[in-house]
């Protein structure tokens, strides 16, 4: 079955750090950028975080310098590695697929709770 | 990057046609035709209705389509039905190599 999911979250202290993992099925996962994209409750989309084929990653500025993306091939596994994490950064983090610009393929996504 | 402008509700009878729209900059939607629509129900993951601007992937209903006129998108749901009661949100990419978000619509059939 072709499908993405999500896992890692959880509750974490303000200024904590938390890894989010992403298994990937049933397709070819080196052939595809990959992406996450997270969402406060009652809140819009907000993409988070990129990464080419050849596993360059690309950020916005609200989460550079405390995010890494990264990916494992051989693993079918993406990855996001949040650091000094805020209250702002609560959400439900979702792994998408990108094909051809657009994101065609969704995980159900995983909730991280920033909270003291 | 601030986030693309959407309405943040339209709504519609039954049958008829409502029409998204999504402003940017010449740095995102007017410079790329990367432009996809996402549709999301409550508690549910996005699922893409338009990519490319106006590509419609396979499966998707034939009563959305989408268009472009300089830095502002457009998604039209023709014949409105009560299962396209959602939220919409459009997506550009960048000039920086990231992708920004639009603010999101609620569309509500009456």
């Amino acid at each position: 079955e072709v499908q993405l999911v999500e896992s890692g979250g959880g509750l974490v202290q303000p200024g904590g750090s938390l890894r989010l993992s992403c298994a990937a099925s049933g397709f070819t996962f080196s052939d595809h950028a990959m992406h996450w994209v997270r969402q406060a409750t009652g809140k819009g989309l907000e993409w988070v975080s990129g990464i080419a084929t050849a596993g360059d990653p690309y950020y916005p500025g609200s989460v550079k310098g405390r995010f890494t993306i990264s990916r494992e091939n051989a693993k079918n596994s993406l990855y996001l590695q949040m650091n000094s994490l805020r209250a702002g950064d609560t959400a439900v983090y979702y792994c998408a697929r990108e094909t051809g610009g657009f994101f065609d393929l969704w995980g159900r996504g995983t909730l991280v709770t920033v909270s003291s | 990057q601030s986030a693309l402008t959407q309405p943040a509700s339209v709504s519609g009878s039954p049958g008829q046609s409502i029409t998204i729209s999504c402003t940017g900059t010449s740095s995102d939607v007017g410079g790329y035709n990367y432009v996809s629509w996402y549709q999301q129900h409550p508690g549910k993951a996005p699922k893409v209705m338009i990519y490319d601007v106006s590509k419609r992937p396979s499966g998707v209903s034939n009563r959305f389509s989408g268009s472009k006129s300089g830095s502002t998108a457009s998604l039209t749901i023709s014949g409105l039905q009560a299962e396209d009661e959602a939220d919409y949100y459009c997506i550009s990419y960048t000039s920086s190599s990231t992708y920004v978000f639009g603010t999101g619509t609620k569309v509500t059939v009456l």
